[in-house]
């Protein structure tokens, strides 16, 4: 199994260019996970998707964040526009839902996104 | 909102110590709990995964305990190695809100291994 792939894996951009993260799940998982990494905030969770579908986006910081999720195998994070407090690393992540307590998430290398 | 605490936040030991991390949180209404080993630049790996109604689970060197009633968690390796210097993440998965599978994590600690 390939695992949960990202792209790009370094990003570099303006302030005020679009940025778009790309991330394909584990094959027969079912859940999609984005997270976003900082020194100040730690991990949190940014958007989640079940069977494709958002689900909790309440973590999703502003409107200039979207998340959209066209079929089972790919997944985008776009910031448009992006700011210098965007700059982070964004882990995308998948599990297979079954419902019970033994659910566990596995993770993508992440997209380390500068923006200056 | 469910906080999660891990301490300490940095950890520097000889090889061949054990040693025991610490996660604390403060809901103890979860589904789970994970340890998580994240290696520079690189994503999270998960090690254990201790349901509700276990207490322990192990693997190798590796041992997590789990007490909910005082919201605690601990993860303990044996025979520390130069390999396992890492950040070491502990999270919960929370069963409030209907949003079983959101997982919140602690702040990580930061393991050296010195050989």
């Amino acid at each position: 199994d390939a695992g949960v792939i990202q792209s790009p894996r370094h990003e570099v951009t303006e302030m005020g260019q679009e940025v778009t993260l790309r991330c394909k799940p584990i094959s027969g998982h079912n859940s999609l996970f984005w997270y976003r990494q900082t020194m100040m905030r730690g991990l949190e969770l940014l958007i989640y998707f079940n069977n494709n579908v958002p689900i909790d986006d309440s973590g999703m910081p502003e409107d200039r964040f979207s998340a959209k999720m066209p079929n089972a195998s790919f997944s985008t994070l776009k910031i448009q526009p992006s700011e210098p407090r965007d700059s982070a690393v964004y882990f995308c992540a998948s599990s297979r839902t079954s419902g019970g307590p033994q659910e566990t998430q596995y993770f993508g290398p992440g997209t380390r996104l500068l923006v200056l | 909102k469910q906080e999660v605490t891990q301490i300490p936040a940095a950890l520097s030991v000889p090889e061949g110590e054990n040693l025991v991390l610490n996660c604390s949180f403060t809901d103890s209404a979860i589904y789970n709990l994970q340890w998580f080993r994240q290696d520079p630049g690189k994503g999270l790996t998960s090690l254990l995964l201790i349901q509700s109604s276990q207490r322990e689970q192990t693997s190798g060197r590796l041992n997590a305990s789990l007490d909910k009633s005082s919201g605690r968690s601990t993860l303990y390796i044996a025979a520390s190695q130069p390999g396992d210097s890492a950040t070491y993440l502990c999270a919960v998965t929370l069963i409030s809100s209907g949003s079983a599978r959101q997982l919140t994590f602690g702040s990580g600690t930061q393991l050296t291994v010195l050989p």
